[in-house]
């Protein structure tokens, strides 16, 4: 099935700073998610991008669907940002998570 | 459009319990799906229901089981409460056709 990497497990950020977070997945895939987990536990939509590039504010996501990975950026970090970053694959009618990049932003 | 909604959002049970979860999906949303994440193994798939019928299942016990209704909404049932299964349980939605998915605020088990 499925496999889905994500790099770094961690990051910590002063505020202002940019940050490139990686998602590579082994095999080609129809859907590609980029969630942020807030405190409480939701998962919040940021990009559904199965392949090329999306811009939502401060975020922007490129996936190279031919390579099988995809890219995160945040830009102008806010300590809003904080949380984990989950990249998903749709496998057989399912979801499959990595294991999420940590971040931390500081003021 | 409202979204995603999970009750109750926080429950503490004993072992030997059994649990009923619920998830309304977003409105037309026809598939349901449940996630069980814990710190150790992370996020990792139930199962999914479309039209009522359980599509596909995850590598879980029997213990844990599902349900969808006609309007869609979804249960999922865990009975034998063990420990371990102590986790954030998140439902998500989605269209028919589309893969995009849609998660709730989760439901919080607590197993003492």
């Amino acid at each position: 099935g499925i496999q889905v990497e994500q790099s770094p497990p961690d990051l910590i950020l002063q505020e202002g700073a940019n940050s490139t977070l990686r998602c590579n997945f082994s095999d080609s895939v129809n859907n590609l998610q980029w969630f942020h987990q807030n405190p409480w536990g939701q998962l919040i939509n940021l990009f559904y991008i199965p392949s090329g590039t999306k811009q939502n504010g401060r975020l922007s996501a490129t996936t190279v669907a031919t390579e099988r990975y995809s890219l995160l950026y945040i830009s102008s970090s806010q300590t809003t940002d904080s949380g984990v970053y989950f990249c998903a694959a749709t496998g057989f009618q399912k979801l499959v998570f990595g294991t999420g990049t940590r971040l931390l932003v500081s003021p | 459009k409202a979204g995603v909604t999970q009750t109750p959002r926080y429950l503490i049970k004993t072992r030997g319990q059994q649990v009923t979860l619920s998830c309304s999906p977003i409105s037309g949303h026809r598939s349901v799906s449940w996630y069980q994440q814990t710190p150790g193994q992370g996020l990792q798939f139930l199962f999914e229901y479309f039209s009522e019928t359980q599509r596909n299942k995850g590598n879980f016990p029997g213990r844990f089981s599902g349900r969808q209704f006609s309007n869609s909404r979804s249960e999922m049932n865990v009975s034998t409460l063990e420990l371990g299964d102590s986790a954030l349980y998140l439902c998500a939605s989605g269209q028919p056709g589309d893969y995009e998915q849609y998660f709730g605020p989760g439901t919080r088990l607590t197993v003492t």
